[in-house]
């Protein structure tokens, strides 16, 4: 069975480097997924931000393009978020999750989240 | 980016009725048209993909139809685990955007 599971500091200041892992067990992270980041603000909906597989390819949200870095480590088979100058707008919980490029790239497995606080 | 606008914004039903969310897309993407349930505090979960598809281990009274732009998620018989929000998702155009939801709850 696939499990995703985010970490990282919950509490982040603005200005500051926001960085969360997200460790895969029960597959490879060299299989074909886009591994994904979707992050959800409190009382809002769903924001995708961006997905890496595990060659290095990316995509990201257009919106965070600018402060937003995804990798992978394979030996770890993790990967990773790192978005840079936070503000406050970017307080939410951060959820990893598994893109399936077999078919539709529809997010099949997903980890429990994480909440991120921007806050001084 | 492709714009996904999803009605009605919530609703509220009864345990048995029929309940139907639409989700219209601003672009072509074919059948790659997502929904996911998600209840508070919980992470989404995957119910339909590739717009009919129903997700391994989703029950049979969820179901999907539609092609672009207008795609439709049906929930037959409305059980009590089923009052959550619904979010529709493209994934054939990145970024991979989401729908701002549906709230179904108890009337």
């Amino acid at each position: 069975q696939v499990q995703l599971q985010e970490s990282g500091p919950g509490l982040v200041k603005p200005s500051g480097t926001l960085s969360l892992t997200c460790a895969v067990s029960g597959d490879s992270i060299s299989s074909n997924f886009w591994w994904s980041w979707v992050r959800q603000a409190p009382g809002r909906g769903l924001e995708w931000i961006g997905e890496v597989y595990h060659s290095g390819s990316t995509n990201y949200n257009l919106s965070l393009e600018s402060r937003i870095t995804l990798s992978v480590d394979r030996s770890k088979n993790q990967f990773s978020l790192k978005l840079t100058s936070v503000t406050a707008a970017d307080t939410a919980v951060y959820f990893c999750a598994r893109g399936d490029m077999n078919t539709f790239y529809q997010m099949d497995v997903w980890g429990k989240g994480t909440t991120v606080t921007v806050s001084s | 980016d492709t714009q996904m606008t999803q009605s009605p914004s919530s609703l509220s039903a009864s345990v048995g009725d029929r309940v139907t969310i639409t989700c219209r897309t601003s672009q072509n993407i074919y059948n790659f048209l997502n929904w996911y349930q998600q209840k508070p505090g919980k992470a989404p979960k995957l119910l339909i993909y590739a717009a009919s598809r129903l997700q391994s281990g989703v029950p049979s009274r969820f179901s999907g139809s539609g092609s672009g732009p207008d795609f439709t998620l049906t929930i037959s018989s409305l059980q009590p685990e089923d009052f959550a929000t619904y979010y529709c998702q493209q994934t054939y155009i990145v970024p991979r955007t989401f729908g701002p939801g549906t709230k179904v709850d108890i009337k």
